[in-house]
């Protein structure tokens, strides 16, 4: 079984300041980890998977890491806009026999960016 | 073009029906979803589709089936609705394991 926690789980930030956020897993025996970004009333829209220990990716403003030793990833946000405000969460994606299996979500981690 | 639909967006029921969502991803991926979004806003496998492969997390009722036509449809029925059932229900496909995976806009079911 999988656990993934988000922290904090949720974040208050004026617009303009960088920001970041924690994925912690106790267990580092997973295929992949995901970041999603969830705004309301929209659907999760993927932001990156990493697989490796010391993965980095970037995406505009929005970079995150991986560090499968210590068991976390981390997402930053650099010079949040209003725009970022959503719930983030993380997932992981378990090993399984038949190729095919879902994300393990953690609680995610409500940002809220104010002007 | 919506890459991943779900039809209907608003399913509003009652005790002990049989209803169903149908989604469709129009992605060209080999891997469907069911997600279950609970009353704490947390998201939860509820089957993966690959290849004909079924893979059901254990803690889902056997009311619930998913159902695929082909590649690009899994469907999901739903035998004697209970009051618990009451959530919103996502799609989504990805290509491969390790990729992203695409989310349909949701289904909220309500059960009364």
């Amino acid at each position: 079984i999988l656990n993934v926690e988000q922290s904090p789980q949720s974040l208050h930030v004026q617009e303009g300041d960088s920001t970041n956020f924690t994925c912690s897993f106790p267990s580092s025996n997973f295929y992949a980890l995901h970041w999603y970004r969830w705004e309301t009333a929209k659907s999760p829209e993927a932001l990156f998977v990493m697989t490796l220990n010391g993965d980095e990716k970037k995406k505009g403003r929005i970079s995150a890491t991986l560090n499968t030793k210590e068991g976390y990833s981390y997402l930053y946000i650099k010079g949040s806009q209003p725009e970022d405000s959503a719930t983030y969460l993380c997932a992981l994606r378990g090993y399984s026999g038949g190729g095919a299996d879902g994300l393990t979500f953690g609680k995610g981690t409500h940002l809220i960016i104010q002007p | 073009d919506t890459a991943v639909s779900q039809t209907p967006k608003y399913l509003v029921t009652q005790m002990g029906n049989d209803k169903s969502i149908k989604c469709e991803q129009n992605l060209g991926h080999d891997t469907m979803y069911w997600y279950k979004q609970d009353s704490k806003k947390f998201l939860k496998i509820m089957f993966s589709y690959n290849n004909k492969e079924l893979i059901i997390n254990e803690t889902v009722p056997n009311r619930f089936s998913p159902k695929s036509p082909d590649k690009a449809h899994l469907n999901l029925h739903i035998n004697s609705l209970e009051l618990g059932d009451s959530a919103v229900y996502f799609c989504a496909s990805s290509r491969g394991r390790a990729l992203e995976q695409y989310f349909g806009p949701g289904t909220r079911l309500t059960v009364t």
